[in-house]
């Protein structure tokens, strides 16, 4: 069974960056066509699909985060990351990793605070 | 980039009554990759229906997904008490996979 585990800092200051990990368990990277997500929620409010990898190594970005973020792999680790640079009050969230839709990791609280 | 809009905001039901939900597309999408997800208070969202109409592993067969086009609809038959949640829709064939915004389903 795959399993997803989110680790990092969960209070980061204002105009700094912001980095999350995923591992992934029971998975192997070796499998193809697979897309790793990361998606956060603000306190009290909805999913916002941030960014994901494919497996082959290839990022994408939802449009608004594009300039401030940078997701990658390391597969020897069966880990991927998430890099947010100047962060505000604004990005304070659960983060959660999945891959694809069906498997999630337990979401980490990031809050941007001084 | 395509925008999902979900009605209505909130929805309160009773136990036992069918559930309706909607899922609307800012253009014409492909069905095949339409889901829907179930949150429930401090936990991750589960996935229910990919492809817009096929269940996950082990969803409840009182949980239909239907549409094609621009819109789409959750059904969810005889609400039993763990049903009431908020369920979110996402479209994820081209980047950004974006979500709705989310309905509430309340008791």
């Amino acid at each position: 069974q795959v399993q997803l585990q989110e680790s990092g800092p969960g209070l980061v200051k204002p105009s700094q960056t912001l980095s999350l990990t995923c591992t992934v368990s029971g998975d192997s990277f070796s499998n193809g066509g697979h897309y790793l997500n990361w998606i956060r929620q603000p306190p009290g409010k909805g999913l916002e699909w941030i960014g994901c990898i494919h497996r082959s190594g290839t990022p994408y970005y939802t449009p608004s985060l594009k300039s401030r973020l940078t997701i990658s792999l390391d597969t020897s680790k069966t880990q991927f990351s998430l890099t947010l640079t100047s962060v505000t009050a604004a990005d304070t969230a659960v983060y959660y990793c999945a891959r694809d839709g069906t498997d999630w990791g337990q979401g980490t609280l990031v809050t941007v605070s001084s | 980039e395509i925008v999902l809009t979900q009605s209505p905001d909130t929805l309160s039901l009773s136990p036992g009554e069918r559930a309706t939900l909607s899922c609307r597309t800012s253009q014409s999408v492909n069905s095949n990759s339409l889901a829907w997800y179930q949150q429930k208070p401090g936990q991750a969202p589960r996935l229910l229906m990919f492809g817009s109409s096929n269940r996950f592993t082990g969803v409840s067969d009182r949980f239909t997904g239907s549409g094609s086009g621009t819109a789409f609809t959750l059904t969810i038959s005889r609400l039993e008490p763990d049903d009431f949640a908020v369920y979110y829709c996402q479209y994820y064939g081209a980047t950004p996979f974006a979500f709705g915004q989310g309905t509430r389903l309340e008791i």
